[in-house]
């Protein structure tokens, strides 16, 4: 699977929106981007998937560039809950494909 | 619906010792996999199982196994701890086809002491 590139904190006021980047420039074709989040002492929380359309939920939206180059997660009005550790991963779903690559992620601190 | 369950929550051990976690995955998966996370190394691999059987398996010693029931439930054991074994151990759960996500529990920490 294609590795993933992110920031690796990122501050954001309690209320605005968050963007959370992520950089995927060897994704291959069949490989969808997925959003973790982690809060200690969690286990990682799934948080939104997509191809290569744009994708929302009740929890973000996912912005996926026409290349699939890269993406973008969105927590429109962030609160302090939000601020974890956010991962980034590039999965194909072939079978065998749950060997997740998580990398060190982006840390979100959300600041009152 | 309720998510994947792991027990125990926290175990402590002595080097030597063997070890067995538990996991229930998410009613209707067929799909569970075990993660090893420390602060060193982040989230790894270890294995995953669908219907019963082993389909991948991560770059850990011999020492790491597991096994999966016919109702999905799942076991791993450590044989021999060493106190590098010291983690959080995650199982996350899928339907095991297609594009379907993981969902992650969370986790049984291991200290072994």
């Amino acid at each position: 699977d294609a590795k993933t590139t992110q920031p690796t904190s990122m501050d954001c006021a309690e209320g605005r929106a968050a963007n959370l980047p992520c950089n995927h420039s060897t994704i291959s074709g069949n490989e969808y981007v997925y959003w973790y989040r982690q809060i200690h002492s969690q286990g990682p929380q799934y948080i939104i998937h997509g191809l290569k359309n744009n994708e929302t939920n009740e929890m973000a939206s996912l912005i996926i560039t026409e290349d699939r180059k890269s993406s973008t997660l969105i927590l429109p009005h962030a609160t302090l809950r939000d601020t974890a550790v956010y991962y980034c991963i590039v999965r194909g779903f072939q079978t065998g494909a749950n060997n997740l690559f998580f990398g060190t992620g982006t840390r979100l601190t959300v600041i009152p | 619906k309720a998510g994947v369950t792991q027990t125990p929550r926290y175990l402590i051990k002595t080097r030597g010792q063997q070890v067995t976690l538990s996991c229930s995955p998410i009613s209707g998966h067929r799909s569970v996999s075990w993660y090893q996370q420390t602060p060193g190394q982040g989230l790894q691999f270890l294995f995953e199982y669908f219907s019963e059987t082993q389909r991948n398996k991560g770059n850990f010693p011999g020492r790491f196994s597991g096994r999966q029931f016919s109702n999905s439930r799942s076991e791993m054991n450590v044989s021999t701890l060493e106190l590098g074994d010291s983690a959080l151990y995650l199982c996350a759960s899928s339907q095991g086809q297609g594009a379907s996500p993981l969902h992650f529990g969370n986790g049984t920490r291991l200290t072994v002491t």
